[in-house]
């Protein structure tokens, strides 16, 4: 059971625009930066987004992230075939000795 | 270019132990706390632990805490992960990953495979 909750699934048809949702609480995303990292398949992890909702250089402004209370959102928009992976919501967490968190991972299929 | 490679990975009996290494290059290694990620085969990004530039603050996840050590050398731009009492449940593709503000897991390694069998 993670700590952060993304739905297991998402999906979407070429063009279109989607959301993945990540939900923590107060002493994780209410209280901290949020991070999303893109994995494609078979491959390492990539950063897509960082405190936030900034981009690293590299990656198109198709990606943005947005944070609310103690949700965040990854949105894609112009949905591509090579936008299909797993994404993983991540943020530090204040509680106990503190420990960064990730969430379960959103698997995106583009249809 | 920003590399890390990690090492060290294998095939280990239940209770044995190993030591991983991620070996770094293109960038001020002394300069970027670090960290180790796990993803067990078919699952999800697990955090494990993070040391800081001078390794003064070191943290692990709770379920880590005392058979997982993390330390560094920048001297030898090297990072590693000692992992005593190996169990299944350890078996992972292991990541190294760097932080540096205002990012963090900005660049990972290709991963190194570990796998916890009698």
């Amino acid at each position: 059971q993670s700590v952060l909750t993304q739905p297991p699934s998402a999906s979407g048809t070429p063009g279109q625009r989607v959301t993945i949702s990540c939900s923590g609480s107060s002493s994780n995303i209410g209280s901290n930066y949020v991070y999303w990292c893109q994995q494609l398949p078979g491959t390492a992890p990539k950063l897509l987004i960082y405190r936030n909702n900034q981009r690293p250089s590299g990656v198109p402004d198709r990606f943005s992230g947005s944070k609310s209370g103690t949700s965040a959102s990854l949105a894609i928009s112009g949905l591509r075939s090579e936008d299909e992976a797993d994404y993983y919501c991540v943020a530090w967490d204040d509680s106990l000795s503190g420990s960064w968190v990730f969430g379960g991972g959103t698997k995106l299929t583009v249809l | 270019e920003v590399q890390l490679v990690e090492s060290g990975g294998g095939l280990v009996k239940p209770g044995g132990s190993l030591r991983l290494s991620c070996l770094a290059s293109g960038f001020t290694f002394s300069s970027y706390n670090m960290h180790w990620v796990r993803q067990a085969p078919g699952k999800g990004l697990e955090w494990v632990s993070s040391i800081s530039r001078s390794s003064s603050y070191i943290y692990y996840a709770d379920s880590m805490k005392g058979r997982f050590t993390i330390s560094r050398d920048n001297a030898r731009n090297s990072l590693y992960l000692q992992v005593n009492d190996l169990r299944a449940e350890d078996t992972a593709v292991y990541y190294c990953a760097t932080e540096k503000s205002p990012t963090a897991f900005d660049f990972w390694g290709q991963g190194a495979m570990v796998t916890v069998s009698s």
